[in-house]
C-alpha cells in the first residue's frame, strides 16, 4: 500500500515558516518521501525528496522522522507563490521501476 | 530550453470518437509518463516509458494505448473516448525511473460529451 496520510488543507501568514506534515507509517526500508506542488492550472513540480535523513534545497527542508513513518516538508518563509497543492508522494520500489502515487495532498493558503 | 511540452492545450471530444495526445521533451530524458487528474484528485499513473523501446501499464490504463516515438516523444491514444474519460492529463518525464525528479507539462484538459 502506498498510502501517505495529509490534512486536506493548511493556512499560514506570509512570510512565516509553514510545516506540511505527512504520514507514511507502512514505508518500508528502500521507499524514498517525494514532495511536489501544484500551483492553480498548472502541472506539478518537483519539491524535495528524501530517503533517511533531513534534506535542503533552495526551496525547502524535508525533516524525516527517526523511525521513517512520517516527514515533514518545511517552507522557511512563506510567500504568495507558495499557496498551493504540496503531495506527499512514497516512491513503491516495483522491479526498480519506481513510480509516483499521488494522493489527494494538503491545500496550503497562504495569507497576506 | 521548453522542457516538457503538450498539444493540444484544450479539446472537446464526442464519445465514441478518437484523438492523440502529443507530448514532447527536450531534457535527453529516457523516462516519461502519463497521468490523469480528475477535478479535486491527485494524479493517476496510466502509462509510462521506462527507456525508449519500451512501455508499461500504471494504475488506470483501461481505454488508452502509448507510443514511444523516439527519445524524445511519448503519446497518449484514446480509441474510443468515453465520458469517463474527461479529465486534464500531464505528461513528464525523468532522467530515468527510481527516486528522480519528474519534470511535468502543462497538461491537456480533455473533456468527452
Amino acid at each position: 500500500d502506498a498510502k501517505t496520510t495529509q490534512p486536506n488543507s493548511m493556512e499560514s501568514n506570509e512570510e512565516e515558516p509553514v510545516h506540511l506534515p505527512c504520514n507514511h507509517s507502512t514505508i518500508s526500508g528502500t521507499d524514498y518521501i517525494h514532495w511536489y506542488r501544484q500551483l492553480p492550472s498548472q502541472g506539478p513540480e518537483y519539491v524535495i525528496h528524501g530517503l533517511t535523513s533531513n534534506v535542503n534545497n533552495r526551496m525547502a527542508s524535508l525533516a524525516i522522522a527517526e523511525d521513517r513513518k512520517s516527514s515533514t516538508l518545511i517552507l522557511h518563509r512563506a510567500t504568495l507563490r507558495d499557496a498551493a497543492v504540496y503531495y506527499c508522494i512514497r516512491t513503491i520500489s516495483n522491479f526498480g521501476n519506481e513510480k509516483l502515487t499521488f494522493g489527494t495532498g494538503t491545500r496550503l493558503t497562504i495569507i497576506p | 530550453n521548453a522542457g516538457v511540452t503538450q498539444t493540444p492545450k484544450f479539446q472537446v471530444l464526442k464519445t465514441g470518437q478518437s484523438m492523440t495526445l502529443q507530448c514532447a521533451q527536450d531534457m535527453n530524458h529516457n523516462s516519461m509518463y502519463w497521468y490523469r487528474q480528475d477535478p479535486g484528485m491527485g494524479l493517476r499513473l496510466i502509462y509510462y516509458s521506462a527507456s525508449e523501446g519500451t512501455t508499461d501499464k500504471g494504475e488506470v490504463p483501461n481505454g488508452y494505448n502509448v507510443s514511444r516515438l523516439n527519445k524524445r516523444e511519448f503519446s497518449l491514444r484514446l480509441e474510443s473516448a468515453a465520458p469517463s474519460q474527461t479529465s486534464v492529463y500531464f505528461c513528464a518525464s525523468s532522467v530515468m525511473t527510481g527516486p528522480y525528479e519528474q519534470y511535468f507539462g502543462p497538461g491537456t484538459r480533455l473533456t468527452v460529451t
